[in-house]
Order: structure tokens, then sequence, then C-alpha cells
């Protein structure tokens, strides 16, 4: 059984359109996450949210909007496709509440969604 | 601000050799944990090792383990007896607040038969 599972896999579409890639985990986990791996690998934190509290990394434009129907889902949605969008999003789990103090927990990740914007 | 710094771009080693991966990482915490991520062609991201910085002693997963350095906020992980299959890119990466986690810029290692 897949743990962490992203939908679609790929995603292409044109500038200006307004897309959402989602996000499931079956592990029971508290918090969820968005990472943005770039065309250089470099990962980079875009959101953490629990049912209580969402967390924004600050340089995530206000394009991006993480939308979470229940616990086990965290959705991605981004408006105004711009070329810079193009990217891998990973979505990720954890057990630990989350909040603002350190966890300790580890987080499992999805396997990516590759989306190029032309 | 958090920071996370792998300084080898590639790194190469030959089949059933020892590899050691560099890392080094600046946070104000006190506590904190440290993870080394192994990404293959698959994209997928795989937890390799962990290391809970208030534990002294140096983290192991069978052929994995880590020279944890508090003082020097070094954190390199050394890979034994390489297999063919540990060729990917290796990112070691730092939690903070909210359990977000900073990575490093990625070490790409290659395996050679």
């Amino acid at each position: 059984d897949t743990a962490v599972s992203q939908t679609p896999k790929y995603l292409v579409t044109q500038m200006g359109n307004d897309k959402s890639i989602k996000c499931e985990q079956n592990l029971g986990h508290d918090t969820m996450y968005w990472y943005k791996q770039d065309s250089k690998k470099f990962l980079k934190i875009m959101f953490s949210y629990n049912n209580k509290e969402l967390i924004i990394n600050e340089t995530v434009p206000n394009r991006f909007s993480p939308k979470s129907p229940d616990k086990a889902h965290l959705n991605l949605h981004i408006n105004s496709l711009e070329l810079g969008d193009s990217a891998v999003y990973f979505c990720a789990s954890s057990q630990d509440p989350g909040g603002t103090s350190v966890s300790t927990d580890t987080q499992y990740f999805g396997p990516g969604t590759r989306l190029t914007v032309l | 601000a958090q920071t996370v710094t792998q300084s080898q771009p590639e790194m190469s080693v030959q089949e059933a050799e020892t590899v050691t991966l560099s890392c080094t990482y600046d946070t104000s915490e006190s506590d904190y944990y440290l993870f080394w991520y192994k990404q293959p062609p698959s994209r997928q991201m795989i937890l390799v090792i962990r290391q809970e910085a208030y534990k002294q002693q140096n983290a192991t997963e069978n052929r994995f383990s880590v020279n944890f350095q508090k003082a020097a906020k070094s954190f390199s992980l050394k890979i034994s007896d390489s297999q063919l299959g540990d060729a990917a890119m290796y990112f070691c990466a730092l939690n903070g607040a909210g359990n977000m986690l900073t990575f490093g810029g990625g070490t790409r290692l290659m395996v050679k038969p």
C-alpha cells in the first residue's frame, strides 16, 4: 500500500491556467507538507499544515494555496501559473502535530508531481 | 534562518568501496534533528538515516553511518561497501520550527562497477 500518494504524476499546462495537485496519506499522520524541487534539484519547503495551524514559507507567492478537506489530504492549488512554477512538487507527512516547536518525527514523501508550464 | 550546505555537487566511488558525503549546517535551535535522504532516478525521496542532535552517539543503519560533529556543525554520511543501487542524489536536511525541513543542494553519487 502506498503511504503518501500524489496525483497526477505529470502535469503539463499553459501559462495563466489554474491547477491543483492532490496528496493523500494513509499513515494516520497529523501534519502534511508541500515542497518544491527546482530544475537544479534544490528542495524548498512551501507549507506545513495540520488541522490547527498553517505555516507558510514567506517566499511562497500567494498564488499558491493549500487546501485540506480532511486530515488525510492536503491539496495544492496554484492560480495564474507562470513559467517559473515549473518544478517537481513533493507532498510529505509526519506523525507529530507540528506547530512552531521543533519536531522529532521523520517525514515521509510522496512520489512527486512534475509540473511543466508552457 | 537555517542553512544547510553540501559542498560536493558530485562524487564517485568504486563498487564495494567506501565513500563519505559532506554536510555542514547552521541553526539557532538548541535541539534539532538531521537527516540524509536519497533520491534515485525514480525521484522518490527515501530516508537513509537520522540523527538527534542531543545524542552524542553517531547513528548507523546497516552500511550507512554518520559522523556528527555538533560543535563544528558537521554531519557527514559514510556509505560502506558501496553498491550499484546506491547511485542517487543524496540530500542532507535539518528540521526546524513546524518540522519544516531545510535541505542542502544535494550530492550526486555515482557508483562505478
